[in-house]
C-alpha cells in the first residue's frame, strides 16, 4: 500500500531553532506539494515542485522558509529561524503528472510548535 | 483563478440523519472538483471526484455529490450518516489542464461535521 511518509511526527522547539520537515513521496509520482494548516487561515499551498523543480514557491515567506527535493525520494521543507506563529500541521502530498486529473495524495502531516 | 466557497464550517447532525455539506466555486474555466475528507490527526484522503460525464458522483462509503454547473455547486450529501464519518471535509477545484500537466488544488476552508447518537 503506497503512501506518503513524514517525519517527524510532531516536532516542539523553541522559538529561533531551525526546523527541518521531510517528506517521502510516492514511487513514481513525480510532484510535490507542501501545505500548511492552520486554525485560522485553512490549507494553505506554501510550495509545489515538478520533476524536483520548484514550480511555485508563492505561498512561502521566503526569508525564513526553503523547500527542496534533493532526490526523487526526498522532499524537506525548512524554517530557519523559527516562530511562534509558524505553530501549524504541515502537509506534504504527491501526485502523478500522467491523466488530465490533478489527484494528489496526502502524507499524516507534521505536527509543528514552537514555543 | 478559482475559488471554492464552503458555506457552513460546522454540522452537527445525529446518527442516521441525512447530511448536506455545501460547495460553491468560482472560476472562469472549466473546472474539476474533488472532496476530501480528514479524519482526526491523520492527512486528507480523497473522498470523491468530478471530471466528466455523469455529474453525479458517488463514493465507496455512501456519500454522493452532484456538479450543477449553472449554480457553480458541488454539494456533498449522505442519507443516513454513522458516528464514523466525524471528520472534516473539505472541497476542492481545479482548472481542467488540456496539456495534461498536474496543477493546483484550491481549497475551502473545510466543514467539520459531528455526528453525534
Amino acid at each position: 500500500d503506497a503512501r506518503v511518509t513524514q517525519t517527524p511526527r510532531h516536532k516542539v522547539t523553541e522559538m529561533g531553532q531551525e526546523v527541518t520537515m521531510r517528506c517521502q513521496p510516492i514511487l513514481g509520482h513525480n510532484t510535490v506539494f507542501w501545505y500548511r494548516q492552520t486554525m485560522m487561515q485553512g490549507l494553505e499551498l506554501l510550495a509545489y515542485f515538478r520533476n524536483r523543480a520548484p514550480l511555485d514557491d508563492s505561498g512561502m515567506p521566503k526569508d525564513r522558509f526553503s523547500a527542496e527535493m534533493p532526490d526523487a525520494t526526498l522532499a524537506t521543507l525548512k524554517i530557519q529561524p523559527s516562530e511562534p506563529r509558524d505553530s501549524a500541521v504541515y502537509f506534504c502530498a504527491s501526485g502523478p503528472t500522467t491523466g488530465t486529473y490533478n489527484e494528489q495524495f496526502f502524507g499524516p502531516g507534521t505536527r509543528l510548535t514552537v514555543l | 483563478a478559482q475559488s471554492v466557497t464552503q458555506l457552513d464550517s460546522q454540522v452537527p447532525v445525529f446518527e442516521e440523519a441525512p447530511v448536506e455539506l455545501r460547495c460553491n466555486y468560482s472560476s472562469s474555466v472549466s473546472v474539476y472538483l474533488f472532496w476530501y475528507v480528514q479524519y482526526p490527526n491523520q492527512g486528507l484522503q480523497l473522498l470523491l471526484k468530478y471530471l466528466s460525464g455523469s455529474t453525479l458522483v458517488k463514493s465507496i462509503n455512501g456519500f454522493e455529490a452532484e456538479f450543477n454547473k449553472s449554480q457553480t455547486s458541488f454539494h456533498l450529501r449522505k442519507p443516513s450518516v454513522h458516528i464514523s464519518d466525524t471528520a472534516e471535509y473539505f472541497c476542492a477545484v481545479t482548472s481542467m489542464n488540456y496539456g495534461g500537466s498536474q496543477g493546483n488544488l484550491i481549497f475551502g476552508k473545510g466543514t467539520k461535521l459531528s455526528v453525534k447518537p
